[in-house]
């Protein structure tokens, strides 16, 4: 199963924007891209997922680089809510409901 | 709320105990999930039932044995349990069990193995 990388934490001041980073350097052609966070106490949150093509929902976006070998998601105003951990993660065509969840980014907002 | 609801939320048990958790969505979906986070390691995947059918058992000790009557409802019945089974066991549904499908997940149900 194709891994992911992710760095163990990252800091944000509240109202700016976070780029969150992933590196799936073996991912397939046919791997999707999918984003959950997890708040203190809670289940994992779906936030976005794509294939290819950048993508936005009201909560964040998705930039996939052309070669699909890294992916950021994009926090827009990062608010006090949005601290939690942010996981990214691959789901493949075969078996894709094997969702393997790493360590995942730990994201802090200061206020 | 993300339309699916596991009970209890928590649960204390002992060894020798038998308890069942109970996850339902309430969002038409026909896949559903059983996941398990230990403290300090990532969420790790249990079982998965498509269309009532179980399709994943990601070599998990006979002592969790899961039950999905409808697809609307996941049971996960516990007997015999360890210590080291005390965890948080979350349930997630989806509508297919493809790569481009998201997973809802519940709250979870905290278990604490005595």
């Amino acid at each position: 199963d194709a891994k992911t990388t992710q760095p163990n934490s990252m800091e944000s001041n509240e109202e700016e924007p976070v780029h969150l980073p992933c590196n799936h350097s073996t991912i397939s052609g046919t791997d999707y891209i999918h984003w959950y966070r997890q708040l203190p106490s809670q289940g994992p949150e779906y936030v976005i997922h794509g294939l290819t093509s950048n993508v936005n929902n009201r909560m964040a976006s998705l930039a996939i680089a052309e070669d699909r070998k890294s992916s950021t998601l994009i926090l827009h105003r990062a608010t006090l809510r949005d601290a939690a951990v942010y996981y990214c993660i691959l789901r493949a065509n075969t078996g894709g409901f094997k969702t393997i969840f790493g360590a995942g980014t730990r994201l802090f907002v200061k206020a | 709320e993300t339309g699916v609801t596991q009970t209890p939320r928590h649960l204390v048990m002992g060894m020798t105990n038998k308890k069942s958790l109970k996850c339902e969505q309430h969002l038409g979906h026909n896949a559903m999930y059983w996941y398990k986070q230990s403290a300090k390691k990532p969420l790790e995947l249990m079982f998965v039932y498509s269309l009532e059918e179980r399709v994943e058992n990601n070599s998990v000790p006979s002592r969790f044995s899961p039950e999905c009557p409808n697809s609307s409802h996941l049971f996960l019945h516990l007997h015999t349990l360890q210590p080291e089974d005390s965890a948080l066991y979350l349930c997630a549904s989806s509508n297919g069990i493809g790569s481009s499908y998201e997973q809802y997940f519940g709250p979870g149900t905290r278990l604490t193995v005595t």
